[in-house]
């Protein structure tokens, strides 16, 4: 079965310091990968997608993520965080062929002191 | 659009009684997904639909817990009886057509944060 794995749990750092979270999947056949956050009280919402393409894909609010077939990651980074960055974040893959079944990862909560 | 459609949002309930969580996808999306997010576990898939129809209710717990969806603008997930370990936020969420790599693309509602007591 598909697992999703981040690492980090809790993360604290200061406002325009850089971030990276990083995330690894299981699966070896093609995928779609994405990241989604959640801001506190509120659901999960898209921050980016890969399909296929450019292995760097940029989101929204500065994000971006870089795809690494060979290490089957798909770290996600911003150089410099605000307060409002305050949410947490999951990872979540597909596999491209087969159920409709999106694998999350248990997510990291970022926390942005100002 | 209105996005994804859940209620109630809160919901304190005593062990025993029957809970019912209720969704509205987003017109037109063929997909309905229902999770479950706790602290321990993270955000667990429960069961999705396909065109009315489940399609995976693997990560259904137990018996307990049962889902429907009798036509595409509503589904419920529902727990009899219910437990203390039920309590959770319940997330519904909605994708659209079938096929292409959009289908993937998952639009969640507010969440019903469930407690039992």
């Amino acid at each position: 079965a598909q697992s999703v794995s981040q690492h980090n749990h809790h993360v604290i750092l200061s406002e325009a310091a850089s971030l990276e979270l990083g995330c690894n999947y299981s699966y070896g056949g093609t995928v779609n990968l994405f990241w989604y956050v959640q801001y506190p009280g509120q659901h999960l919402q898209l921050l980016l997608k890969y399909f296929s393409g450019d292995p760097l894909v940029k989101g929204i609010k500065g994000f971006e993520a870089e795809f690494i077939k060979s290490k089957f990651s798909f770290n996600l980074r911003k150089p410099s965080v605000q307060w409002s960055d305050t949410a947490e974040y999951f990872c979540a893959v597909k596999e491209n062929y087969g159920n409709n079944r999106l694998a999350f990862g248990k997510g990291n909560q970022v926390v942005v002191i100002p | 659009d209105a996005g994804v459609i859940q209620s109630p949002r809160h919901e304190v309930t005593e062990m025993g009684q029957e809970v019912t969580l209720r969704c509205k996808p987003i017109s037109g999306h063929d997909y309905l997904f229902w999770y479950r997010q706790t602290m321990m576990r993270g955000l667990e898939l429960l069961i999705y639909f396909n065109n009315n129809v489940p399609i995976d209710d693997s990560g259904m717990p137990e018996d307990r817990f049962s889902a429907k969806m009798p036509n595409a603008s509503f589904s419920t997930l529902k727990i009899q009886p219910s437990e203390p370990r039920d309590s959770a936020v319940y997330f519904c969420a909605s994708s659209p057509v079938a096929g292409g790599a959009w289908a993937n693309v998952l639009t969640f509602g507010a969440g019903s944060r469930l407690t039992v007591l």
